[in-house]
């Protein structure tokens, strides 16, 4: 069965510095999410990639979060530099649009962050 | 802006217990998942809808879809230790692919 990867599954890192996660989504999935999930919350989406273009990034916060996915395929998020309040879990998704406009999303593992 | 609550927010009961979870919207939307996640992984995809009024049964959980497209449940019958996990639901109103989550329901079944 197709899954979403995601590495590292766990960072631990201290502030100020510089840390990068990788995805690669279902293969032939099209669009893939980042999202940020702080503990006893949903996901909040980061970033959303439709191929290779960027189609929302309204809540990444950008003097310090990158995203790319330059071949549309894999992707990577950065944050530099880290701060205390950056610790969470960091998800990937993609997905498939179906009938309408249910898209089903398909969650990686996730990356755990610690900033110490 | 579209809302989600979830709520019970934390449910614990005992083994063989019935249970229901409820996810109501501020607005109507096209499209609403129901997800599962346990700790320290991803969320995974239980059931989607996209039809007011539908009923959609997975084993020993079923989702009842609201007719005004703004309400979900989700019922499970004798709940099992397995059924522990954090339930979340999404919708989306849009094209754009983009889906709104709730901050879950923490289920905790004893044995």
């Amino acid at each position: 069965e197709a899954e979403v990867a995601q590495s590292p599954r766990y960072k631990i890192t201290e502030k100020s510095q510089a840390v990068a996660f990788w995805c690669d989504p279902i293969s032939g999935h099209a669009t893939l999410y980042w999202y940020r999930q702080i503990l006893g919350q949903g996901p909040e989406l980061l970033v959303q990639f439709q191929d290779e273009s960027v189609v929302d990034d309204s809540q990444l916060p950008k003097d310090r979060f990158s995203a790319e996915r330059l071949k549309g395929v894999d992707s990577t998020l950065k944050i530099q530099p880290a701060e205390l309040g950056d610790s969470a879990m960091y998800l990937c998704a993609s997905s498939l649009a179906l009938e309408g406009f249910a898209y089903e999303q398909y969650f990686g593992p996730g990356t755990r962050l610690t900033v110490t | 802006t579209q809302l989600l609550e979830q709520s019970p927010q934390f449910l614990s009961i005992q083994e063989g217990e019935n249970l229901t979870v409820y996810c109501n919207s501020s607005s109507v939307f096209s499209s609403l998942q129901w997800y599962r996640q346990e700790p320290g992984e991803g969320p995974v995809l239980l059931v989607t809808v996209v039809t007011g009024g539908e009923v959609k049964k997975l084993k020993r959980l079923t989702f009842q879809f609201g007719d005004a497209r703004k309400d979900s449940s989700l019922h499970i019958t004798a709940a099992q230790p397995g059924d522990t996990g954090l339930y979340l639901c999404a919708v989306s109103n849009t094209n754009a692919g983009k889906s709104t989550f709730g901050d879950g329901t923490t289920l905790t079944v004893k044995p």
